[in-house]
């Protein structure tokens, strides 16, 4: 799997969009970009995955660049329910396993 | 659509005792994962099933540590007998099998707390 690099941590307003960034230099062309979440000590939230284009779900926006060695996610209106730790993990989907690094610690402050 | 649930959602128990983890997979998931995070770690890959192949066990810590999946559908993680540094919180983890080109997204459980003492 491909090596991420996150901030640890960062601190975002509430109501205010929150953009966490990742470090993929390493990525091939064919894995692509999952992030997930985990708040608390709960079981990790599946977000958003893409491969090339942005994507944008419910949840989150994905913007990957060009050379697909960077992306950032976008939480549009960040909550307070929104503290949690963010993962990016760099992956060859099909059935290959996740590898998780340590992520970003996001507090969303009142 | 039921989620992946694990049973038991916490379990303490003494050193030397064994404990048995249940895994039930989202209905039709053939592929059945187990992670584990203890204190102050990040979250590790312990194996993966492919129906009820193992088909990856490099993460699997040591031989106190035994993983089954009869059948291909709930799967038991058991350790026997139990340490201190086992503790933590086991995560199972579910998904399709891959056929497609949009990804394949594994979802996971809410865990099974682990405490030995």
């Amino acid at each position: 799997d491909a090596k991420t690099t996150q901030p640890p941590s960062m601190d975002c307003a509430e109501g205010r969009a929150a953009n966490l960034p990742c470090n993929h230099s390493t990525i091939s062309g064919n894995e692509y970009v999952y992030w997930y979440r985990q708040i608390h000590s709960q079981g990790p939230q599946y977000i958003i995955h893409g491969l090339k284009n942005n994507e944008t779900n419910e949840m989150a926006s994905l913007i990957i660049t060009e050379d697909r060695k960077s992306s950032t996610l976008i939480l549009p209106h960040a909550t307070l329910r929104d503290t949690a730790v963010y993962y990016c993990i760099g992956t060859y989907s099909g059935n290959t396993p996740l590898v998780f690094g340590k992520g970003t610690r996001l507090s969303v402050i009142a | 659509e039921a989620g992946v649930t694990q049973f038991p959602s916490h379990s303490v128990i003494e050193k030397g005792q064994t404990v048995t983890l249940r895994c039930d997979p989202i209905s039709g998931h053939d592929n059945l994962y187990w992670y584990r995070r203890v204190m102050g770690k990040e979250i590790k890959f312990l194996l993966h099933f492919v129906k009820e192949s193992k088909q990856d066990e490099s993460g699997m810590p040591n031989n106190r540590f035994l993983a089954e999946r009869t059948g291909g559908t709930y799967s038991t993680l058991k350790v026997q007998p139990a340490e201190l540094e086992d503790s933590g919180v086991y995560f199972c983890a579910s998904s399709r099998n891959y056929g497609g080109v949009s990804g394949n997204t594994i979802y996971f459980g809410e865990g099974s707390w682990l405490t030995v003492v």
